[in-house]
């Protein structure tokens, strides 16, 4: 089994650059892709193989991984972005998921 | 555009089977360069896979060592479609299932409406 940890939650001013980490075990080593859920809905992928935007996710949503740690940057925060975050690894056949990151835009 | 449409029970007895299928169009699940995938979402276990299958010259399947004992996915070509089916569902099962498309760079990119299923006599 590989862990996955990230904080419960995280705040972040409207219009500021908010950070959402993902800790695992030389997760440098691995491929991270991150998901956005908003309440009732399916997650959504944001971002894919540690910093690639999928079509139609802004270039304000930026990824980067290194050492033990995996990060998503959302610069110009909105109140839109308002929502549960995931990182996702995987490892050998099975996938894991972090506990998810729920970001309040002030 | 990808699609998932998934349907199945949202009530399932203790014990008894849990059965969901997901519906593909826009894609064919004998893609050698894509799986198929179910993933289950719950206050208690945050989101969890449960397994995919996928083709590549044969069909092959990977489970999570958590449900690996009672769980299957199927996959239909004559209606191109996969399935999941739990085998003795307890209460901790009650979850959101979703249906997920992975390509070769393993990140999920299509995901179905989700399911709530609720395990309860």
């Amino acid at each position: 089994s590989y862990e996955v940890t990230q904080p419960l939650s995280v705040s972040v001013a409207l219009g500021q650059t908010a950070r959402i980490t993902c800790g695992g075990n030389h997760i440098g080593s691995k491929s991270v892709h991150w998901y956005q859920q908003k309440p009732g809905q399916a997650p959504v992928l944001v971002i894919y193989g540690n910093g690639n935007r999928p079509s139609g996710i802004p270039e304000r949503f930026s990824g980067s991984n290194s050492g033990n740690t995996a990060t998503l940057t959302i610069s110009r925060a909105q109140g839109g972005d308002e929502a549960d975050y995931y990182c996702q690894v995987w490892d050998s056949t099975t996938a894991f998921f972090g506990g998810g990151t729920n970001l309040t835009v002030l | 555009q990808v699609q998932l449409q998934q349907s199945g029970p949202g009530l399932v007895k203790p014990s008894q089977t849990l059965s969901l299928t997901c519906a593909v169009s826009g894609d064919s699940i004998s893609s050698n360069s894509a799986a198929w995938n179910w993933i289950r979402q719950s206050p208690s276990r945050g989101l969890e896979w449960l397994g995919r299958t996928y083709y590549r010259s044969k069909w092959f399947n990977d489970y999570a060592v958590s449900v690996k004992s009672r769980i299957t996915i199927n996959a239909d070509t004559s209606k191109n479609q996969f399935s999941l089916q739990l085998n003795s569902v307890t209460p901790e099962d009650t979850a959101v299932y979703y249906c997920a498309r992975h390509p070769s760079w393993l990140a999920f990119d299509y995901w179905g409406q989700g399911t709530l299923v609720t395990v309860s006599s």
